[in-house]
């Protein structure tokens, strides 16, 4: 149980192009899922907390017009890198999480990532 | 807001040898410490995780620690195996929803 589907795994693409990577729960609803970007041999940093059916809510220093994150059906976040450049690459990875009512302690499970690289 | 150090950042075993990776955090709010293990190209995998309210859990060859005192906790892992060399993230939980995590521990057990 709760696997996290994450697609593409690898996208290569020229500078300027925008990529949408979608995240799927697959046998969970999950209320809330989370994108993180995770640099080389570097530990996982959140980007932004995806709650279904309201608008993000992005970290610090990280550009909503950017990075746009869409989460309209309790299975299903998108997130598109706008007009990406050489600096966007990264891997980047969802996670979702189980709804459980007002428990917020449940895990955190993992899409296995994409791996964006803009030339 | 919260902040997670783990040590060591790098941990060689030889095979069947125990392996241990503590963590500290800063907020004494955070109820809720996971452990994931992330290997080359993958997305991190949940290995175990702890509610504050708990001081030890086990499952097989994992086990982990909590001291809410001293604010850290421990991941052991009993009777390496070549299998088990991966990237371990400890995690402590920052308001109601967000995951901190560590700087990531890389463990490589020798045949």
């Amino acid at each position: 149980g709760a696997v996290v589907s994450q697609h593409p795994s690898r996208v290569i693409c020229k500078s300027g192009t925008s990529v949408k990577i979608e995240c799927r729960s697959l046998d969970f609803q999950a209320t809330t899922m989370f994108w993180y970007r995770q640099f080389p041999k570097q530990s996982l940093m959140l980007m932004a907390t995806s709650n279904e059916g309201s608008k993000a809510t992005y970290e610090q220093g990280v550009e909503k017009d950017k990075f746009l994150i869409n989460h309209a059906s309790l299975t299903l976040s998108t997130l598109t890198v706008t007009s990406a450049h050489p600096e966007d690459s990264s891997f980047y990875i969802c996670s979702a999480r189980d709804w459980q009512g007002a428990d917020s302690n449940q895990p955190q499970h993992f899409g296995d990532g994409t791996r964006l690289s803009i030339l | 807001g919260e902040n997670v150090e783990q040590h060591p950042s790098t941990l060689s075993v030889q095979e069947g040898d125990s392996a241990v990776i503590k963590c500290t955090y800063s907020d004494s709010a955070s109820n809720y410490f996971p452990w994931y293990k992330q290997e080359l190209g993958k997305g991190p995998q949940l290995i175990i995780d702890i509610r504050s309210n708990v001081g030890e859990k086990k499952d097989q060859r994992i086990a982990v620690t909590l001291n809410k005192t001293a604010k850290h906790f421990s991941l052991h892992i009993t009777e390496t195996q070549p299998e088990d060399s991966a990237v371990y993230f400890c995690a402590a939980t920052e308001g109601f929803q967000k995951l901190v995590f560590g700087t990531g521990t890389r463990l490589l057990v020798s045949p």
